[in-house]
């Protein structure tokens, strides 16, 4: 079956610093792949996408590439903020008949301290 | 402003009870979505559905049960059959059932206390 498997966290930061979330999945096939990301007490948020080996896929500074030779799509920011602080999910996806279901993996928390 | 509204944002149950969660979306989306999250855990697919008077069961349906009698509702039902109920429940939709290319969007989510 399909699976994502995230680093655990916490991972605490400090302001300015780089960061790296890694993630890798397991699929049949060529999965869409996705970072959601999660404040507190709130839903989730589509932070960036790619649907196909070697896009990249960028938002607010967050970047991550699909990489099909090794199974993965890890997230980078070049220097992160305490406002970055929240639980990010790497998820993939399918456009099969059975509909648009996500597999998602279980989330690494991000701590960033001034 | 479209978006997803769930209601309510808090609820408690007693045990033995049903409950119901109330999604509404705005976007015009075929496809809607039902979520649980687990502390430490990621979301797991309940139910979802494609088209109005559609829906599937997905990963953990076991204990809720879902309609889809219009385009923008996807009210969840908890039943008491549901053994460990008490969690953060995600609402979604997407504009298609086809992934490629679309976003599934979330609503703010529910949290569910039983007590």
């Amino acid at each position: 079956g399909n699976s994502v498997t995230q680093m655990e966290g916490p991972v605490t930061l400090s302001e300015e610093a780089f960061l790296t979330i890694n993630c890798t999945y397991t699929a049949t096939g060529y999965p869409s792949l996705f970072w959601y990301v999660q404040y507190p007490g709130e839903g989730l948020q589509l932070l960036l996408k790619a649907t196909k080996a070697d896009d990249k896929g960028s938002n607010k500074g967050f970047e991550a590439t699909y990489r099909k030779e090794t199974t993965s799509f890890h997230l980078e920011k070049g220097s992160v903020q305490v406002s970055d602080s929240a639980v990010y999910f790497c998820a993939l996806g399918f456009p099969t008949g059975g509909g648009n279901k996500l597999t998602f993996g279980t989330g690494t928390q991000l701590k960033v301290e001034l | 402003d479209g978006g997803i509204t769930q209601s309510p944002k808090y609820l408690f149950r007693k045990e033995g009870q049903n409950v119901t969660l109330s999604c509404e979306q705005n976007l015009n989306h075929d496809a809607m979505y039902w979520y649980r999250q687990d502390p430490g855990q990621g979301l797991r697919l309940i139910y979802y559905s494609q088209i109005v008077n559609d829906f599937q069961k997905g990963d953990i349906a076991e204990g809720y049960s879902v309609s889809r009698e219009k385009k923008e509702s996807f009210p969840l039902t908890v039943t008491s059959a549901q053994k460990n109920p008490t969690a953060f429940y995600l609402c979604a939709s997407s504009k298609s059932h086809r992934i490629t290319g679309n976003t599934i969007y979330f609503g703010e989510g529910s949290w569910l206390t039983v007590v």
